[in-house]
C-alpha cells in the first residue's frame, strides 16, 4: 500500500464550480502538506502548503488537514479554465528529507 | 525569480548509451532533487542531495547514479540506458531547512529507443 493515495480522478468541471482535491495517507509522523499544481508539459509548481492540522486559505484556494483522519484536501473556489492542470499532494516529516507525492489528479474545468 | 533549468527537454538515446542530465538552480539552495514521472506510478524519487558531494539513495536508485560537484549544480546518470528508463525527469531544489518547498525545473522527456 502506498504512503499517500490521491483520488485518481480525471476531473471535469463547469468554470466557476467549487472543486475539491483529496488525499489519504498512512504515515503518522508527516508533519508538512502540499499541493503542487502541474500544467500539461511543465514541471510541478508549489500552490501552498500547511504545518500540521488545519486550514490554511490563499485567494480561491484553500488546504484543509485532518491528521486525526489522515486526509487533506484543496478546495478551489469560482473555479476557471486557466485552472485546469494535475494537482498533486505531498507531505513531508522535518527529519525525512524528503517529500512524498501522490500520482495527482487531473482537472479539467470547462468554459 | 526563482530558477531551475534543465539542460534538454527532450532526448532520444539507444540502449545501452551513457545518458548525461544536467540541472542547475540559481537560489543558492542546499538540498537538489531527481524524480521521474511515469503515467499511474506518479513522481519517485532517484536520488537527493543536501550538499555539495553528498548524495542519498531515493526510493529507485537502481540504473542511475548522480554528481554533485558545485552546489548550484546536480547531474543524473544513467550508466547504460534501457528501454524501461523512458521516462519524464524531473530536477527540483529547495532551501537547506524548507524541504517542503521544493521548485521544479521544466523536465526532460528521455526516450531511449
Amino acid at each position: 500500500q502506498k504512503e499517500v493515495e490521491q483520488d485518481p480522478g480525471p476531473l471535469s468541471v463547469p468554470e466557476g464550480a467549487i472543486v475539491s482535491l483529496n488525499c489519504t495517507y498512512s504515515n503518522s509522523a508527516f508533519q508538512y502538506f502540499m499541493w503542487y499544481r502541474q500544467y500539461s508539459r511543465k514541471g510541478p509548481e508549489l500552490l501552498m502548503y500547511t504545518y500540521s492540522s488545519g486550514n490554511k486559505e490563499d485567494g480561491r484556494f484553500t488546504a484543509q488537514v485532518d491528521k486525526s483522519s489522515k486526509y487533506i484536501s484543496l478546495f478551489i473556489r469560482d473555479s476557471q479554465p486557466s485552472d485546469s492542470a494535475t494537482y498533486l499532494c505531498a507531505m513531508t516529516n522535518t527529519n525525512a528529507g524528503k517529500s512524498t507525492f501522490g500520482d495527482g489528479t487531473t482537472l479539467t474545468v470547462k468554459p | 525569480d526563482v530558477k531551475v533549468t534543465q539542460s534538454s527537454r527532450y532526448l532520444v538515446k539507444r540502449t545501452g548509451e551513457k545518458v548525461f542530465l544536467e540541472c542547475v538552480q540559481d537560489m543558492d539552495h542546499e538540498n537538489m532533487f531527481w524524480y521521474r514521472q511515469d503515467p499511474g506510478l506518479g513522481l519517485r524519487l532517484i536520488y537527493f542531495s543536501y550538499d555539495v558531494k553528498m548524495k542519498e539513495k531515493g526510493d529507485i536508485p537502481e540504473g542511475y547514479s548522480v554528481s554533485r560537484e558545485k552546489k548550484e549544480r546536480f547531474s543524473l546518470i544513467l550508466e547504460s540506458a534501457s528501454t524501461n528508463q523512458t521516462s519524464m525527469y524531473l530536477c527540483a531544489s529547495s532551501p537547506g531547512t524548507r524541504v517542503n518547498e521544493q521548485f521544479f525545473g521544466p523536465g526532460t522527456r528521455l526516450t531511449v529507443l
